[in-house]
């Protein structure tokens, strides 16, 4: 059975600082890998999705990093802002999809 | 275009009273999932249709959890005889396609916030 560790639980770090959250699953029969963040109240907005045979991708800002043999992904985020503030959940997609329980994140202004 | 929508936002039900929750899927959508998420926990998956065929209810909790998804547009969760452990956050998201949402991106709706008392 898949399991997905996010690490760390949460995070505050001052804004404008570059930070990386950490990904790690147990079973690399994985397609893709998903990160999404989750705003308070709200539901989930994709923000990566990095294919099995891809290292990384990019989207302005942030940029995600899949190593699939070792189990692990990385979400790098440059020059951290209050708005980026929110829940990260890390999803590596195999035959079933599996979320990760989130690192809590929060910019300080 | 309008994203995915549920309702009600928020319930509050007494032990023992059946709830149903709505979701309208994106236009179009061929996959819609339904999740239960506890508080400071990840989304776990309950059940999967692919237009209206319910392909996958393994992660339905208990028999007392039912969903549907009759013409292949709109889902209704519903939860007989609701228990205290059924509070959470019921999340729905659909994917264009037919694969389970692995290949392509799923969209949520903002979730159905469940308080049973």
């Amino acid at each position: 059975k898949q399991e997905v560790t996010q690490i760390p639980a949460a995070l505050s770090v001052p804004e404008g600082e570059n930070l990386v959250l950490n990904c790690s699953f147990t079973d690399s029969a994985i397609y893709n890998l998903q990160w999404f963040r989750q705003d308070p109240g709200k539901g989930l907005t994709s923000l990566l999705l990095i294919q099995s045979s891809q290292r990384e991708q990019t989207s302005g800002r942030l940029n995600a990093s899949l190593d699939k043999s070792s189990g692990r992904s990385t979400l790098y985020i440059a020059a951290s802002q209050p708005g980026d503030s929110a829940t990260y959940l890390c999803v590596p997609k195999g035959d079933k999809i599996i979320f990760g329980k989130g690192t809590r994140l929060h910019i300080l202004p | 275009g309008a994203g995915v929508s549920q309702s009600p936002r928020y319930k509050v039900a007494k032990r023992g009273q059946d709830v149903a929750l709505r979701c309208d899927p994106i236009s179009g959508h061929v996959s819609l999932f339904w999740y239960q998420q506890a508080l400071g926990q990840g989304p776990e998956f309950l059940t999967y249709f692919q237009n209206e065929a319910q392909l996958d209810k393994s992660g339905l909790p208990s028999d007392r959890f039912f969903a549907e998804r009759p013409e292949g547009s709109v889902s209704t969760l519903k939860i007989q005889r609701t228990q205290q452990e059924d509070s959470a956050v019921y999340l729905c998201a659909s994917s264009a396609l037919g694969k389970r949402g692995i290949t392509d991106t799923q969209y949520f709706g903002p979730g159905t916030r469940l308080t049973v008392l």
